[in-house]
């Protein structure tokens, strides 16, 4: 069965310094990856789409990386600050058209120390 | 503002008994979606739309049922047959199938 693997525990980093969470998947070869940013008690809020044919997309200081033959997204915030702080979420289509929702991995949840 | 609430922020459901939760959108997208997140785990989808008037199950539709009767409105019953309905639900829709818009979600605890 397709899987979505993210960093389950934790992951502290001091502000300034870029933090990197990884995303890996089994079984699928999707078009797009998607991440996703949730706050407590919100819904999640749309942050970049990466396509399989684009190795990198950047937004201000979020990066993301697609590496297809390695089936792994790497999700990177340079100069960070406490207010990344935040669960972050990977998500990709399963189901080849887009249509039939978004597979949601666990997310890593972050925390940027000042 | 466009974009899509959900009410009640927080629902509590007594043993036996149905609750309906509320999504509206004004965003115009034809596809929407229902999911559940427990604490600690990923968003698993319950039910979508595609088109009014048109649904289908997701991963864990067991217990839930919903309508789509206008574009703007998918609302969500959680019934009795749910036995673990403690969770919170979040909506969301899209127009062109790829990035998804969410509600600010509810918790529905049960008494």
């Amino acid at each position: 069965s397709q899987k979505i693997e993210q960093n389950s525990e934790a992951l502290n980093i001091q502000e300034g310094k870029t933090a990197t969470l990884t995303c890996n998947y089994t079984n699928y070869s999707p078009a797009y990856l998607q991440w996703y940013r949730q706050d407590p008690g919100r819904g999640p809020v749309f942050l970049l789409l990466i396509r399989e044919n684009e190795k990198e997309k950047r937004k201000e200081r979020l990066k993301v990386t697609f590496d297809t033959t390695l089936k792994q997204s790497l999700f990177h915030i340079t100069a960070s600050q406490p207010a990344d702080s935040a669960t972050y979420l990977c998500a990709l289509d399963m189901s080849g058209g887009g249509a039939d929702g978004l597979t949601f991995g666990k997310g890593t949840h972050l925390i940027i120390q000042p | 503002d466009g974009g899509i609430t959900q009410s009640p922020k927080y629902l509590f459901r007594k043993e036996g008994q149905n609750v309906t939760l509320s999504c509206e959108q004004n965003l115009n997208h034809d596809a929407m979606y229902w999911y559940r997140q427990d604490p600690g785990q990923g968003l698993r989808l319950i039910y979508y739309s595609q088109i009014v008037n048109d649904f289908q199950k997701g991963d864990i539709a067991e217990g839930y049922s919903v309508s789509r009767e206008k574009k703007e409105s998918f609302p969500l019953t959680v019934t009795s047959a749910q036995k673990n309905p403690t969770a919170f639900y979040l909506c969301a829709s899209t127009d062109l199938f790829e990035k998804l818009f969410f509600g600010s979600g509810t918790q529905l605890s049960v008494l």
